[in-house]
């Protein structure tokens, strides 16, 4: 079964305090990662796709990388408005469509 | 810019009622979710659609759930009867195709059931 872990649950940070969220699996056959951001009472908001070991992508102040067993996403010099929880998810085996999401990290930045 | 509408954003209801969400996705997704989403936990898929036909349905509960998208185009997930269990925030997402594709999510239904 395929199985995604986040870590932290929660991270609070002070402005400007760099870090990094982790996300690992469990699949058979990665076909793709994904993280979103998910602000209270709303729905996740697409953020990366990674499709194999070694890929990085970078969105202003997020760079999400991928290995054959994790995923981090690295938050540099983050601000208040960064504030959100951070969903992983992972999209595995023969046609199979369907995203596992993580349990997700709650990140608070504070001014 | 192109986003997925879903309705109500927020329904209470009492146990042993029936309720009704929709979803539109975006134009030329052929690919549609639902997922739930309990509190402090990430979304679960629901169902699935491809067109108009169902492609994964094996974690909708059956015995009270049901979801159509008739002509292939929005989409309506029921409950009924509702229970207290089943409060949630239920989510609808749309892709361009089933593979590999990003999963555009709307903002969701919130559900409190009495």
């Amino acid at each position: 079964e395929d199985q995604v872990t986040q870590s932290p649950e929660a991270l609070r940070l002070q402005e400007g305090e760099s870090s990094s969220l982790n996300c690992s699996y469990t699949v058979s056959g990665l076909r793709g990662l994904f993280w979103y951001r998910q602000d209270p009472g709303k729905g996740p908001e697409f953020l990366f796709t990674l499709y194999s070991a070694g890929e990085e992508k970078e969105k202003e102040r997020l760079k999400a990388t991928l290995t054959k067993k994790e995923s981090f996403l690295h938050i540099t010099a983050p601000k208040p408005e960064d504030s959100a929880t951070y969903l992983c998810a992972v999209q595995a085996g023969q046609g199979a469509q369907k995203l596992v999401f993580g349990q997700g990290t709650r990140l608070t930045i504070n001014p | 810019e192109a986003e997925v509408a879903q309705s109500p954003r927020y329904k209470i209801t009492e146990k042993s009622q029936a309720v009704a969400f929709w979803c539109d996705p975006i134009s030329g997704h052929a690919t549609l979710y639902w997922y739930r989403q309990i509190l402090g936990q990430g979304p679960e898929l629901l169902v699935q659609f491809q067109d108009e036909s169902v492609v994964d349905d094996s974690q909708l509960p059956k015995d009270r759930f049901s979801a159509e998208r008739l002509k292939g185009v929005d989409s309506t997930l029921k409950i009924q009867p509702a229970e207290l269990g089943d409060s949630a925030m239920y989510l609808c997402a749309s892709s361009l195709g089933l593979y590999s594709y990003e999963q555009y999510f709307g903002p969701g239904t919130r559900l409190t059931v009495t």
